[in-house]
């Protein structure tokens, strides 16, 4: 069975930009939640699409968004870079979200902004 | 009230020792405690999970102790070997609403198992 898949797997973009990261569950996964790993902040939860739905959100500004589409694949937005949003972005699937559902992170994106 | 708390920072451990990283929270809402261990280049990758009605899981090696009214919970590496090497993040969230999309992180544990 295929792990998690996310696409592309390094970003180079500069200031003010917008850039779109791809994530591929688990076949059979329905929930996809997404991550922010920074070395300051370490993990921080963007939010979780379910069956397309946003059914969860962090605390992160609007120029964080993300869809998920009728075959549980998911993409993050974020529009007008800053550099701070220098980051791995993981993706993470599980069959539910539900209790006992394991999360299964994919390798991340590593995004680098000038 | 949503943070998790974990120490040390680092952890350097002899090849056969026992390695000990502790994580405490605040929220009383938190159910679901699990472990997760990453490489460098690599996801972070579940290692064991307990909810709050067990003291103890063990599984191989690795063996979660949870506290509840401590509010905290521990991940012991008996045996430690160096391929053990890697950052070790614990975690939680609450199942109300019915979804464990949303974990709260700890800061991390870098682990070094010299051999």
């Amino acid at each position: 069975k295929a792990g998690v898949t996310q696409t592309p797997r390094y970003l180079i973009k500069t200031r003010g930009q917008q850039v779109t990261l791809s994530c591929s569950p688990i076949s059979g996964h329905r929930s996809v939640s997404w991550y922010q790993q920074t070395p300051g902040q370490g993990l921080q939860f963007l939010f979780e699409y379910f069956s397309e739905t946003q059914r969860n959100k962090g605390n992160f500004p609007g120029r964080f968004s993300g869809r998920q589409f009728s075959n549980s694949r998911s993409e993050m937005n974020v529009s007008t870079l800053e550099l701070g949003d220098s980051a791995l972005y993981l993706c993470a699937s599980s069959i539910t979200g539900g209790i006992g559902n394991e999360q299964f992170f994919g390798p991340g994106t590593r995004l680098t902004v000038l | 009230q949503q943070q998790v708390k974990q120490s040390p920072q680092s952890l350097i451990v002899q090849k056969g020792g026992i390695s000990i990283i502790n994580c405490a929270y605040e929220n009383t809402a938190f159910d679901y405690f699990p472990w997760y261990q990453q490489f460098p280049g690599k996801g972070p990758a579940l290692l064991i999970a307990i909810r709050p009605d067990v003291s103890e899981k063990k599984e191989g090696r690795f063996t979660i102790s949870f506290n509840k009214s401590a509010k905290q919970f521990s991940l012991h590496i008996m045996d430690s070997q160096p391929g053990d090497s890697a950052t070790y993040f614990c975690a939680a969230s609450s199942f109300y609403g019915g979804s464990q999309g949303n974990l709260i992180f700890g800061k991390g544990t870098k682990l070094s198992v010299k051999p």
